[in-house]
Parts: C-alpha cells; sequence; structure tokens
C-alpha cells in the first residue's frame, strides 16, 4: 500500500500568515492522481486541488499545491479564518486509493 | 447542480450485512467518464476508500475489504447500493459517497453529506 505521510500534524497560525503543508508517499505517485481535501468538523471532504496542483472549481487562489514523485506540497498564501480545518492528501494512482492522516490548520 | 445522498440503517448488528445507498441528482452515471464511489471515516480518524462503479460497469475495490463488499448502479434510479458483510465494530464510520470524473482524474470532487453507522450488539 502506498502510505501517505502527512507533516506537520498541527500548524498554529495567525489569519494573514502563510501555510506550507507536506504529504510524502512512500512510493512514487503521478502527479495526475495526487489530491488534497478540506475538511471541517461535521462536514465531507471538499476538494481543493487535484492532478496535484490543479485547483478544483470555486477553490480560492490563495491555495496552491506542487511536487511529484514522493514529495508534494499544499501552500495557502495568506490564512483566512476560514481556512482553519484539517488537510488530507490522497492518490488514487494505486489500489488501495489511500489518504493522508491530516494536517490541522488551528487559529 | 450535483447532489449526493447517503441512506442506510445507523445501527447494525455484528456478523449482519450493511446495506448502503447513494441516491444522487445532477449527472447520469451512464455517462462516459463518470464514477461513484464509498469511502469510510472512523471517528477523529483517516478517510479510507472502499469501492467504486464506472459509468461502463468497471468496479474498483479496496484489496483489504474486497470479499465482503458489493457496489452496484440502478441507473435509471439514480442509485448506487453498497453491501458490506460480516460487519464487525471497527466498521464504526461515517460513510461517503462521492462523485469521481474524468476530468478530475477520478479523485472525488463532490460527496454526500455522509451517514453515521455504528456497528454494536
Amino acid at each position: 500500500d502506498i502510505v501517505l505521510t502527512q507533516s506537520p500534524g498541527t500548524l498554529s497560525l495567525s489569519p494573514g500568515e502563510g501555510a506550507t503543508l507536506s504529504c510524502r508517499a512512500s512510493q512514487s505517485v503521478t502527479n495526475t492522481y495526487i489530491s488534497w481535501f478540506q475538511q471541517k468538523p461535521g462536514q465531507p471532504p471538499r476538494l481543493l486541488i487535484y492532478g496535484a496542483s490543479s485547483r478544483a472549481p470555486g477553490i480560492p487562489s490563495r491555495f496552491s499545491a506542487s511536487g511529484s514523485g514522493t514529495d508534494f506540497t499544499l501552500t495557502v498564501s495568506s490564512v483566512e479564518p476560514e481556512d482553519f480545518a484539517v488537510y488530507f492528501c490522497h492518490q488514487n494512482g494505486r489500489l488501495p486509493w489511500t489518504y493522508g492522516q491530516g494536517t490541522r490548520l488551528d487559529i | 447542480q450535483i447532489t449526493l445522498k447517503e441512506s442506510g440503517p445507523s445501527l447494525v448488528k455484528p456478523t449482519q450485512t450493511l446495506t448502503l445507498t447513494c441516491t444522487f441528482s445532477g449527472f447520469s452515471l451512464d455517462s462516459e467518464g463518470v464514477a461513484v464511489g464509498w469511502i469510510r471515516q472512523p471517528p477523529g480518524k483517516a478517510l479510507e476508500f472502499l469501492a467504486m462503479i464506472y459509468w461502463d460497469d468497471d468496479k474498483r475495490y479496496s484489496p483489504a475489504l474486497k470479499t465482503r463488499l458489493a457496489i452496484t448502479k440502478d441507473t435509471p434510479k439514480n442509485q448506487v447500493v453498497l453491501t458490506m458483510a460480516n460487519v464487525d465494530p471497527v466498521d464504526t464510520s461515517t460513510y461517503y459517497c462521492a462523485l469521481g470524473s474524468s476530468p478530475f482524474h477520478y479523485t472525488f470532487h463532490i460527496w454526500g453529506q455522509g451517514t453515521v453507522v455504528t456497528v454494536s450488539s
């Protein structure tokens, strides 16, 4: 199985600061099959990024992502109050499709 | 507008079979490049992919759960059904259905609100 390890586990920031979230895969993953999700308490995940770097419809431009092979990054250029949530990376390139354990972005 | 909604029992006894239904609108599962899948999330834990069914009836399953899962579609009813046999308390989770499609490389880009299932005697 491809294990996705996210770091840090928790990131404590103030609104206006930048955030960098990391996702490391235990095996190389084709960029096409890397995505990032945001989840708030009591809500389903929301797709932010697909294909490693493409923003999903309606996602603000402050969210960007990059990476290749085994190392992927989600960046929030200037965190807004509504961005405090848990963020998951995901690979659907090789079964079993897997998710990271999440990074919590805290105020 | 695309929506998906999960339905099924909130409480299931160990060893029973769990049947969950995803009813969707705003798209057709006989359109090329469309798929619907199931994902679950135990309380406070990470997401886990379960199964996916494509417009052409191709299916993908989590290898770890493959022997217990079956996914089917009823295109006229706009429904996808997931059955999970021989449930155990570790299967207690929120179960989500979600839409995947080829422009998004079949990652799940629209999700239902989820349904909470507890396995307990």
